[in-house]
C-alpha cells in the first residue's frame, strides 16, 4: 500500500516569513496530493490540492510542488501570519476522474507549524 | 463546499457497550465514504472505506466484526463500534467524496470508553 512520510513533525517560524512542509510518497499510481490543515478537536480542512498532471498549484499565500519521479510534493506558505498556526497533514490516494472511484487518503504524520510573533 | 454532518461529536460509554456514529452528506450524494481514526497527536488513519449498497472494505489490521460499518444510502453511513474497551477512545472522522474527487470531513467524534 501507500506510505506518505511528512517533515518536520514541528516547524517554528517568524512571522512573515515563509514555511516549506515536505512530503514523499511510494506508491506511483498515487496521482491526488490534498493538503489539510487541523486546528485542535476539529475536522481537517482543505487548504490546496493538486493531480499529478500539473507541477504546482498556486492560491494566494499557498503553493504546492509536485515532483512526480522523485515522489515527492511540497506546501508552501509565504508571509506567514499567526492565524496559520496548526497541524498541517500531507495525503496522497488514487483518484479516477470525476464520477469514477477513489481509494482512501494515506496521510503523512502531520507538521505542527508555530508561527512566532 | 460541500457539508458532512457527524454525530455525535462526543460520546461517553462503558466498557462492553456499542456506540453508533452517524456521517451524513447534506447537500450531496456520495457513493463512497470513507472513516478514519486519529488517536491524540497523531495522524488520521484510515479504517474501512464505505460504498453505498455493498459491503465495507476494511485496511489491514482492523478488526470488522468490532467496527460495524453500513452505508444504507447515498447520504448516510454509519459506523458501530461494537463491545467497546479503552483502548477503542479516539476520535473517529467520516469523509465523504464529492464529485469533483475532494474529501469532504465530518466534525468527528470523539469517543471516550470508561
Amino acid at each position: 500500500g501507500e506510505n506518505v512520510e511528512q517533515h518536520p513533525s514541528t516547524l517554528s517560524v517568524q512571522e512573515g516569513d515563509s514555511a516549506v512542509i515536505k512530503c514523499t510518497y511510494s506508491d506511483s499510481a498515487s496521482n491526488y496530493f490534498p493538503w489539510y490543515k487541523q486546528e485542535l478537536g476539529k475536522r481537517p480542512q482543505l487548504i490546496i490540492d493538486i493531480r499529478s498532471n500539473v507541477g504546482e498549484k498556486k492560491d494566494q499565500r499557498i503553493a504546492v510542488t509536485l515532483n512526480k519521479t522523485a515522489k515527492h510534493f511540497s506546501l508552501h506558505i509565504t508571509e506567514t501570519q499567526p492565524e496559520d498556526s496548526a497541524v498541517y497533514f500531507c495525503a496522497a490516494s488514487i483518484r479516477v476522474s470525476s464520477g469514477g472511484g477513489a481509494d482512501g487518503l494515506t496521510f503523512g504524520k502531520g507538521t505542527h507549524l508555530i508561527i512566532q510573533p | 463546499g460541500a457539508v458532512v454532518s457527524q454525530h455525535p461529536s462526543r460520546v461517553i460509554c462503558k466498557s462492553g457497550t456499542s456506540v453508533k456514529i452517524e456521517c451524513r452528506s447534506l447537500d450531496f450524494q456520495a457513493t463512497t465514504m470513507f472513516w478514519y481514526r486519529q488517536f491524540p497527536k497523531q495522524s488520521l488513519m484510515l479504517m474501512a472505506t464505505s460504498n453505498e449498497g455493498s459491503k465495507a472494505t476494511y485496511e489491514q489490521g482492523v478488526e470488522k466484526d468490532k467496527f460495524l460499518i453500513n452505508h444504507a444510502s447515498l447520504t448516510l453511513s454509519t459506523l458501530t463500534v461494537t463491545s467497546a474497551h479503552p483502548e477503542d477512545s479516539s476520535f473517529y472522522i467520516c469523509s465523504a467524496l464529492g464529485l469533483g474527487a475532494e474529501a469532504f470531513f465530518g466534525q468527528g467524534t470523539r469517543l471516550t470508553v470508561v
